[in-house]
């Protein structure tokens, strides 16, 4: 089945500068990648995806990049704030269904320091 | 606004119990799952639904059941609780267009 690597683990970065996350997949069938935003006792959100017919998608401060040869994603956040504080989480769809089910990353523990 | 609401929020039970946590939806969308979050392991899938007649194991459906009532009802049952079963449990919807999945405020089990 799918597997999902996500690093790093926990992120410190000072306000302003950039962070980013790395995400490796297993199944070369899988075509949708999204990230979620967890805030400390709230439920998990999107904020991005990508499929796998695109290579990058930028929403304002964050970014997504897929490399489907190497079978890894990346979320870019620039200009980081003290708000960007959360656990983020990948995750890819998980064939044959590939458009239903996800597996997700560990998460990754992003600390923006003023 | 439409939304994914679970209940209970918070939940203390004692080993042998059977519980059972509940998600409605009012989004419309046709498919259902329920994860489980620990420290560290992210978000694994219990079990879902794509719709009201459809039930699916997911990665880690040992000691779980479920129950599609409705195509705005989704329920978890532990049969009888053990303590590992101890974590938070999501909800969450998607629809077949997106498949964008949205998440319920989630229910923190504890099994003692």
């Amino acid at each position: 089945g799918e597997n999902v690597e996500q690093h790093p683990s926990t992120l410190s970065v000072q306000e302003g500068d950039s962070a980013v996350i790395k995400c490796t997949y297993s199944d070369s069938a899988s075509n949708f990648f999204p990230w979620y935003k967890q805030e400390l006792g709230k439920r998990p959100q999107l904020i991005i995806d990508i499929r796998s017919n695109v290579g990058e998608k930028k929403d304002q401060r964050i970014a997504v990049t897929l490399n489907k040869t190497a079978k890894h994603f990346s979320l870019h956040i620039t200009e980081t704030q003290p708000e960007d504080s959360a656990v983020y989480f990948c995750a890819a769809s998980i064939p044959p269904d590939s458009w239903g089910k996800l597996q997700f990353g560990a998460g990754t523990q992003v600390v923006v320091t003023p | 606004d439409a939304d994914v609401t679970q209940t209970p929020r918070n939940r203390i039970t004692k080993t042998g119990k059977r519980i059972m946590l509940e998600c409605s939806q009012t989004k419309g969308h046709d498919r259902m799952y329920w994860y489980r979050q620990d420290p560290g392991l992210g978000l694994r899938l219990i079990y879902y639904s794509f719709d009201v007649k459809d039930i699916n194991k997911g990665e880690i459906s040992d000691g779980y059941s479920v129950s599609r009532q409705a195509q705005a009802k989704f329920s978890l049952s532990l049969e009888s609780a053990i303590p590992n079963q101890t974590a938070l449990y999501f909800c969450a919807t998607s629809d077949i267009i997106a498949y964008t999945q949205y998440f319920g405020p989630g229910t923190r089990l504890t099994v003692l």
